[in-house]
């Protein structure tokens, strides 16, 4: 099989914190995750691309030090906001890459749901 | 850049007839192709996907889809619809050979009438 899950699944916080998303492959390994935004009644954003050991590559219009992505581990990504605001409201879905024969296939996670009060 | 057109922001229909979904996609060679459905709150479930081969595609909850390269489409089709269909789809395409970076269509909100 291919889980991902990711946690928490709902979380509301104040104007001004912090929030850690976690995005976990948890029965395969996954060097590279993608995480996604989506805005109400909205398609899925691609908002960057998490890299076990390196950097994350961000979307044209993400603001890196915005949405702090982290990948230390095969198995592990996570999608910090920083200094949230309530326009950084919306639901983050990741993604984890997973080679299957000869190609890659992605699987979703379940989604979180922030909401910054 | 590639990009994935779904016509019909909502569609509704009455249990038991038929559904068609459409998708056009804008790439300068085919794709890989797929369909999600997402529940309200919830994240993606992969209904089906193309890759190569046969242009019609088996998928989970009694789904199909065909690719058509003339009409760059890959619309999704069920012949009965059940109330639990009611949802989100997403039509999605990925390069060929650029990691499975997916990129989605508008999305299409099926309603389905008792």
């Amino acid at each position: 099989g291919a889980v991902v899950s990711q946690h928490p699944s709902r979380v509301i916080c104040k104007s001004g914190t912090s929030v850690k998303i976690e995005c976990r492959s948890l029965d395969f390994q996954a060097t590279t995750m993608f995480w996604y935004r989506q805005f109400p009644k909205k398609s899925l954003m691609l908002m960057a691309t998490s890299n076990e050991g390196s950097k994350a590559t961000y979307e044209q219009g993400v603001e890196k030090d915005k949405f702090l992505i982290n990948h230390a581990s095969l198995t592990l990504s996570t999608l910090t906001v920083t200094s949230a605001h309530p326009e950084d409201s919306s639901f983050y879905i990741c993604s984890a890459r997973k080679r299957i024969q000869d190609r890659e296939e992605a699987f979703f996670g379940q989604g979180t749901r922030l909401t910054v009060v | 850049a590639q990009s994935v057109t779904q016509p019909d922001i909502h569609i509704t229909v009455s249990e038991g007839a038929s559904l068609e979904l459409r998708c056009n996609y804008s790439y300068g060679a085919t794709p890989y192709l797929f369909w999600y459905v997402q529940s309200p709150g919830q994240g993606l479930q992969l209904l089906l996907k193309y890759f190569s081969g046969d242009t019609l595609v088996q998928g989970i909850k009694g789904f199909e889809a065909e690719f058509k390269r003339s009409q760059s489409s890959f619309n999704l089709r069920k012949p009965s619809v059940h109330w639990s269909d009611a949802a989100e789809y997403f039509c999605a395409v990925a390069k060929r050979n650029a990691g499975n970076m997916l990129t989605f269509g508008g999305g299409t909100r099926l309603m389905v009438k008792p």
